[in-house]
């Protein structure tokens, strides 16, 4: 039962450079979220999705792209990677229940120098 | 607007030495979730509780309680006897919904528990 996936754990971007954060759930959740979390702050919320082909932007968007194919993976794309992206991301995915906790994956720690 | 308040940036108990993390929020919602996670130094994110806003009794688990007050819009975290493993840094979260249905946790900034042996 593996839960929330996310790879890499760790990467270190140039700035310009692109990439993509990878995360995979096998609950069969609808919802999922990337959030994400700089020094001595929560959690912030950059993209959501309510299921396969739906997704919608969150409080900090800028800079991100996500898409949903399917109902497991929800991946995010840095496509110009600037120096304010360097935080920790969190994927979640939860039913679609308003009470529901999220289940998080592990973490991304993303440095952009 | 949604808000959630930790005051309490960073809190340090000897074990076995009670602690209560305090948690205020604002919503404009009449119903909503309230929960509490748990971060420990390898960064993963643990949840811990949820509770609805028309559910106003404590809870207990183990070492565990909370103390949901609409009145005054807290919602209380309180660990007996802790231990060196309870330091982490907690968080706690309020449901905001989202025009499509989805549920948006807004995240206080969170308090650091540091718990000496």
């Amino acid at each position: 039962n593996a839960g929330v996936t996310q790879t890499p754990k760790f990467r270190i971007l140039k700035i310009g450079q692109s990439m993509t954060l990878q995360c995979t759930q096998d609950m069969n959740h609808n919802y999922m979220y990337w959030y994400r979390q700089d020094p001595g702050m929560g959690l912030k919320l950059i993209y959501y999705s309510v299921g396969a082909g739906i997704t919608d932007k969150g409080e900090v968007p800028n800079g991100y792209n996500v898409s949903r194919s399917t109902t497991e993976d929800f991946p995010l794309r840095l496509e110009l990677a600037a120096p304010s992206q360097t935080s920790v991301y969190f994927c979640a995915s939860s039913y679609a229940d308003r009470g529901s906790g999220y289940t998080f994956g592990s973490g991304t720690r993303l440095t952009v120098v | 607007a949604q808000k959630v308040t930790q005051a309490q940036t960073e809190i340090s108990v000897v074990e076995k030495e009670d602690v209560t993390l305090d948690c205020v929020y604002e919503t404009r919602d009449t119903t909503y979730y309230l929960f509490w996670y748990k971060q420990p130094p390898s960064g993963e994110l643990v949840f811990l509780i949820r509770r609805n806003s028309f559910d106003e009794q404590n809870e207990i688990s183990g070492r565990y309680s909370w103390n949901f007050q609409k009145s005054t819009s807290s919602f209380n975290f309180t660990i007996t006897a802790s231990q060196v493993v309870d330091s982490a840094v907690y968080f706690c979260a309020l449901s905001d919904l989202l025009q499509t249905g989805a549920n948006n946790l807004f995240f206080g900034t969170g308090t650091r528990l540091t718990v000496i042996p």
